[in-house]
Formats: structure tokens, sequence, C-alpha cells
């Protein structure tokens, strides 16, 4: 079964606490990135990766970082969170929107607090 | 700039009348995509449909249909018959061709939660 599988899917913290979220998916995509969800500013990309060793910024990447090491692993690391990065976070990849029919398959998010 | 309207917050309606729901985009790009994505209650997003800015066809799926006009920078969603269980936020979604980075970027609309009463 096509998935993208988040972890964890809910986490409360505190403040400065160094966190990962992980994203793993199993379709060979090339393409995977991390969007934050918040009540009346829709989604928002935080970061994108075209593919292996290449990620680039979205629109909101401060206080974020990501790695692709492996194609199918796309983690989303806060090094020191605080409450503005209290939010619903979703991970998707595709095999490239623009040169193919596939669909961009989100995640079933994760529900970060930071106290 | 790319941007995405969605001008109805929320919409509430009674089982089984029709419902459209309004996407407005902007964008100087001539190819571009569009999608809209369902957000049920649970919370996880669901891809509904994509369109190409080349294709204008309307498009019907059961009882969800799309009417896309470049004339008005539109791509509305109607719903059919609606039920219970198409209670959701909907987003529209706007995809602007391959930046020389090669990022795929969707923009999102800021949604539109439907609820549909029995």
């Amino acid at each position: 079964e096509a998935q993208v599988t988040q972890n964890p899917r809910y986490l409360i913290t505190v403040t400065g606490k160094k966190l990962t979220v992980t994203c793993s998916q199993n379709m060979n995509h090339e393409y995977m990135s991390w969007y934050r969800q918040d009540p009346g500013l829709g989604l928002r990309q935080i970061y994108y990766s075209m593919n292996v060793e290449v990620t680039d910024k979205g629109d909101v990447p401060e206080g974020y970082k990501v790695s692709r090491k492996e194609k199918r692993n796309f983690p989303l690391i806060l090094e020191s969170p605080s409450p503005n990065q209290t939010s619903l976070y979703f991970c998707a990849s595709s095999a490239q929107l623009v040169t193919s029919t596939d669909t961009q398959y989100f995640g079933p998010g994760t529900r970060l607090t930071v106290l | 700039a790319q941007k995405v309207t969605q001008a109805q917050t929320e919409i509430s309606v009674v089982e089984k009348e029709d419902v459209t729901l309004d996407c407005v985009y902007e964008t100087r790009d001539t190819t571009y995509y569009l999608f809209w994505y369902k957000q049920p209650p649970s919370g996880e997003l669901v891809f509904l449909i994509r369109r190409n800015s080349f294709d204008e066809q309307n498009e019907i799926s059961g009882r969800y249909s799309w009417n896309f006009q470049k004339s008005t920078s539109s791509f509305n969603f109607t719903i059919t018959a609606s039920q219970v269980v198409d209670s959701a936020v909907y987003f529209c979604a706007l995809l602007p061709p391959l930046t020389q980075g090669g990022s795929e970027k969707l923009v999102f609309g800021k949604g539109t939660k439907l609820t549909v009463n029995p």
C-alpha cells in the first residue's frame, strides 16, 4: 500500500528541547516536502527536497532543518523549538507533480505543541 | 506572485443540497496546475483532483464536479446532492511551473469548511 508515514503523530514538548519528526514514503518518490498548517493561515511549505541530498527552503523555513540522506526518508528537525512552532505538520511526497500524472501524497500529520 | 483565494470561510448546507466551493487564483504564469484537497475531521489530506492550465474541460467524478475558467481565474468545485460524509475542510491549491531550483511548491488557499447537516 502506497503511504507516507510520520512519527510521532502527537508531541508535546518544551521550549528549546531538540526534536525530530520523521517522514518516510514507500513509493520511491523523488520529491518530498514539509508543510505546516495553522488556523487562518492554511498550509505553508517549510522545506522541500527534489532528490537525495537536494533540499531547499520553502516559505517558512526559519527554525527548521531537514536532511535527505535516503530517498525514502525526509526528517524535519527543530533544533530549539519555540511556542510559535506549535502547529500541525504534514509531510508530502510525489513522483514530480509536473511530469507525471501522480498525485501528491500526504502523511497523516503530526500535531506538535511547544510549551 | 502566486495566490489562491477561497473567499468562503465556512458553508453550511442540509443534506442533498448542491454546494459550490469557490477558488480564485492569481498567477502570471501561463503554465500551472490546480488542485483540490479534502481534509476531513480526522485531519488527513486527501487529493481530489489535479488540472493543468491547458485543459479547461470541466470534470465530473460521481457527485463531484469542477469548473475551470481561465478567463476568470477560477477553479470552482461543486458537490451535488451533498452528504454528511462530505463535511470537511476543502483546500484549493496552485502549483506554479518549476523554478530553476525545481521547487514544486503548492500554494494553498486558506480552505473552506463545509458542514453538511442531516
